[in-house]
């Protein structure tokens, strides 16, 4: 099982700001920066969000991520429709040794 | 520009070995700081780490699959390999190879990826 803990689903109607949780421990998130993936439905995962809080070019500006202590967030202001997927939280664990990932979030526009 | 594509059986036996390639063009796995990994993702499940190669050769596991795994690269073909021991049908999944190129750091990620393949381990 994962070490990092996502709420199963969130959901928004288009415009509305939709956040989601990412919670970790001191050996992962605590030490490490947080990477998030969206994976589109029958797709491969693409990275999102790295470093915490910095966009690869061409993601919108509407996705922006956060972090505090061991927890971290990613937020979508303004969801559209073509937002609707699963995202992933990534990180490295000092502990583990190892790359682990969030258990997903599928978002759903109303 | 950076592409990587996952090829291997699609089907496999239970108690067999599992031997997937990544092809990629756009960089060089010699270059400092490169790498590249392996992550499974089960039918509706969630995406799990499985292994990393980096350019000077270091590779790290999944803990919980150590055992089973081994990685390599060759440099001048441009290629990745992932063998699996003794699967299983939970090892069924999508395999997805993908380009890392900041492992100066423990704070890496995975910025390009494969379109993965699906195995399917059944007898």
């Amino acid at each position: 099982q994962s070490v990092l803990t996502q709420p199963p689903s969130a959901s928004g109607t288009p415009g509305q700001r939709v956040t989601i949780s990412c919670s970790g421990s001191s050996s992962n998130i605590g030490r490490n920066t947080v990477n998030w993936y969206q994976q589109l439905p029958g797709t491969a995962p693409k990275l999102l969000i790295h470093s915490n809080n910095q966009g690869p070019s061409g993601v919108p500006g509407r996705f922006s991520g956060s972090r505090s202590g061991t927890s971290a967030s990613l937020a979508i202001s303004g969801v559209q429709s073509e937002d609707e997927a699963d995202y992933y939280c990534g990180t490295w664990d000092d502990s583990l040794n190892a790359y682990v990932f969030g258990t997903g979030t599928k978002v759903t526009v109303l | 520009q950076i592409t990587l594509k996952e090829s291997g059986p699609t089907l496999v036996k239970p108690t067999q070995t599992l031997t997937l390639t990544c092809t990629f063009s756009g960089f060089s796995l010699s270059t400092s700081a490169v790498g590249v990994g392996w992550i499974r993702q089960p039918p509706g499940k969630a995406l799990e780490w499985l292994a990393l190669i980096r350019w000077d050769d270091a590779k790290r596991y999944s803990p919980s699959l150590k055992s089973r795994l081994t990685i390599t690269k060759d440099t001048s073909k441009n290629q990745v390999v992932l063998t699996m021991t003794n699967m299983d049908p939970v090892d069924t999944a999508t395999y997805y190879c993908a380009h890392s190129g900041h492992l100066q750091t423990s704070n890496w990620y995975f910025d390009l990826w494969g379109r993965g393949t699906l195995v399917t381990v059944s007898s």
